[in-house]
């Protein structure tokens, strides 16, 4: 079984619907949890990082934890054919990251 | 420079050729990160390197691939006897240090082995 486990769609949605994006790990000494988006052929950036439970919200982009679930999640909402990407969870000192989940927004 | 550079971008070799491939860091990060990531693949991690010593080195996948990392800063990642199963984007990633600060990443170089 892998660290993080991260469904790796691909997921298509019409323009301006809300997207949820998970991740579930195994380890509980995580404590640090980063979302990065990743255009083709580009390296990854950082979108949201939260190092406890509970939500935080950024914009259209809004990271939630559950710790006692193991279990993280990224809302986007009002998505854009801009926010088309792949969305990587990561987590951890040295930055375990999930597969990566394909997002496509159609117009 | 602003960001963290990595080169060469492109990098094309036969099988059984060593390659090199360079991470230039942001100024003042001491940590620094090596990622694999192949078609439709996450990002695999490689090693990590605090300043110039490697305290975790627990990725590397064969005693093929090596790395270093000299005067805190520039790192060079080596694959010798390169191998089909070598092509892949090779990611660079810094970081201040501190494990709950932003990690940032290059471009890659992405290695094609024929």
């Amino acid at each position: 079984q892998k660290e993080v486990e991260q469904d790796p769609g691909p997921l298509s949605v019409p323009e301006g619907a809300i997207v949820s994006l998970n991740c579930t790990y195994s380890n509980s000494a995580f404590q640090y949890f980063m979302w990065y988006r990743q255009y083709s052929r580009k390296g990854p950036e950082l979108l949201m990082y939260t190092y406890s439970s509970g939500n935080k919200e950024d914009g259209r982009f809004t990271a939630q934890v559950d710790k006692s679930s193991k279990y993280i999640s990224l809302f986007i909402r009002d998505s854009q054919p801009s926010d088309s990407a792949t969305y990587l969870c990561a987590m951890g000192g040295k930055l375990t990251f999930g597969t990566g989940t394909q997002l496509k927004v159609e117009l | 420079g602003a960001g963290v550079s990595q080169s060469p971008s492109n990098k094309v070799t036969e099988k059984g050729k060593d390659v090199e491939l360079r991470c230039d860091p942001i100024s003042g990060h001491t940590a620094l990160y090596w990622y694999r990531q192949s078609l439709g693949q996450g990002l695999e991690f490689l090693i990590y390197f605090q300043g110039n010593s490697a305290p975790d080195k627990s990725g590397l996948p064969s005693d093929r691939f090596s790395a270093e990392r000299t005067g805190g800063s520039v790192s060079t990642l080596t694959i010798q006897r390169t191998q089909q199963e070598d092509s892949a984007v090779y990611l660079c990633a810094s970081r201040t240090g501190g494990v709950g600060t932003e990690a940032f990443f290059g471009q890659g170089t992405r290695l094609t082995v024929v």
